[in-house]
This record gives C-alpha cells, sequence and structure tokens, in this order.
C-alpha cells in the first residue's frame, strides 16, 4: 500500500496570505489528523476527521481550519498568515477501530515559511 | 490532563552499544503508547505500539516496554548503528471523556540520538 502524502512539500509564504495543504491518507483509512510541529512547541495536534466530520480539534485559533472529502484526502487551511505560523505541518492517517489498537502513520509533513 | 516526558533530551552513543530511551507519562489509563522516529525535517516513522494489555513489543532490534502502573515506557536499541541516528517520540492517545480512546496523540519532546561510528 502506499503511504500518506503530503502536497505541497515545502511553501513559502507571505504574512496575510492564506495557504491550503492537502493530504492522502493510506487507503481504506478513514481517519486523518493534523499536527503542527515547531522546535518552540513540538508537536501540537490541530483536529482530526473522520468520515468527513470533524472529530476532535485541538487549542489552535480559527484560522486555522480543515475538511475532509469523500474519498478521505483532507486539507487545511491556514488563514491571515503569521510569522509564528512558520512550522512542518503533518499528517496522519489511522483505520481507527476505537479499541485502542490502531497505528497512525505519518506523512512526509509540509515546511511553511511565512516571511 | 495527560502529560508525556522523554529524558534525556539528547544521547550520544558510540557504533555498537545497547542504549535504552525513556518515557515517562503522568495517566496510567492509557489505551496503548506508540514510539516513533522522527529524521530531521522529515515526518515520523512508527516504529512500535504497545496496547495496553502488553508489557512488551518487540521489532527486530527494538524492544519497547511498557509499565502502566509506574508511567513509563522503554525503548532499548540493541547493536545501535549510525543509522539509528535519529529523533525518537513517544506519544499516548488522549482519552475521551468517557474513557474511549481518540485519534489525538499526545507527544514527547523526544530524545534526539546520535550514533557515533
Amino acid at each position: 500500500k502506499a503511504g500518506v502524502t503530503q502536497t505541497p512539500r515545502y511553501l513559502i509564504k507571505t504574512r496575510g496570505q492564506q495557504v491550503t495543504l492537502s493530504c492522502s491518507p493510506i487507503s481504506g483509512h478513514r481517519s486523518v489528523s493534523w499536527y503542527q510541529q515547531t522546535p518552540g512547541q513540538g508537536l501540537q495536534f490541530l483536529f482530526e476527521y473522520f468520515s468527513e466530520t470533524q472529530r476532535n480539534k485541538g487549542n489552535f485559533p480559527g484560522r486555522f481550519s480543515g475538511r475532509q472529502f469523500s474519498n478521505s484526502r483532507s486539507e487545511m487551511n491556514v488563514s491571515t498568515l503569521e510569522l509564528g505560523d512558520s512550522a512542518l505541518y503533518l499528517c496522519a492517517s489511522s483505520s481507527h477501530t476505537g479499541d485502542g489498537t490502531d497505528t497512525q502513520y505519518f506523512g512526509p509533513g509540509t515546511r511553511l515559511t511565512v516571511l | 490532563k495527560q502529560e508525556v516526558t522523554q529524558i534525556p533530551a539528547a544521547l550520544s552513543v558510540p557504533e555498537g552499544e545497547n542504549l535504552v530511551l525513556n518515557c515517562s507519562f503522568t495517566d496510567s489509563a492509557i489505551y496503548n503508547l506508540q514510539w516513533f522516529r522522527q529524521d530531521p525535517g522529515k515526518g515520523l516513522t512508527s516504529l512500535l505500539l504497545i496496547q495496553s494489555s502488553q508489557r512488551e513489543q518487540t521489532s527486530g532490534r527494538l524492544n519497547a516496554s511498557l509499565d502502566k502502573s509506574s508511567g513509563r515506557s522503554t525503548l532499548y536499541i540493541a547493536a545501535s548503528q549510525p543509522g539509528d541516528s535519529a529523533t525518537y517520540l513517544c506519544a499516548v492517545p488522549a482519552l475521551m471523556n468517557y474513557g474511549g480512546a481518540t485519534n489525538k496523540l499526545i507527544f514527547g519532546t523526544g530524545t534526539l540520538l546520535a550514533v557515533q561510528p
């Protein structure tokens, strides 16, 4: 099976712009989660989508949003970019049986730089 | 609120040495614990997942143990190689209000491992 893919791999934007990142999960996985990784804060959970519905949300401002399509592909959007949004954005997919046995598989990440 | 810590933050060892990485969590009510590896600027690679009912899991030169009562997990790497150099992260899933597992992972801050040739 192909792994989790993320596009684009690198992005450079300026403050105030918006950006959309894409994630394609492993075939058959219906859960997609997004994380932000920065040197200062480590890995922080943004949100999770399951069957096109947001199921969990982290403590990020409303400028961060996402959605999931019927084929389980997910996008996240960041509006009005700030310098502090520069980070590696990772998505993870799992089958999520809900019994705690699910391994989460991560994509290679999108490196966002905000100038 | 679950908190996950990893000590040490960095570790340097000579090639061939056996080593242990530590992961601690504050709430013993976990469903599982997952160990990941991250190479610089890359995504996370899942190494091992230990379910709460298990004591250990093995994959090749890696062995992970879990002691829920003490809130600890260790990742043992045998006969370390320069290719093992990476950041190692442990994570546990956050729980729902009623106690079920979510897919929200709570990560430790990681241990940066350098294996010297």
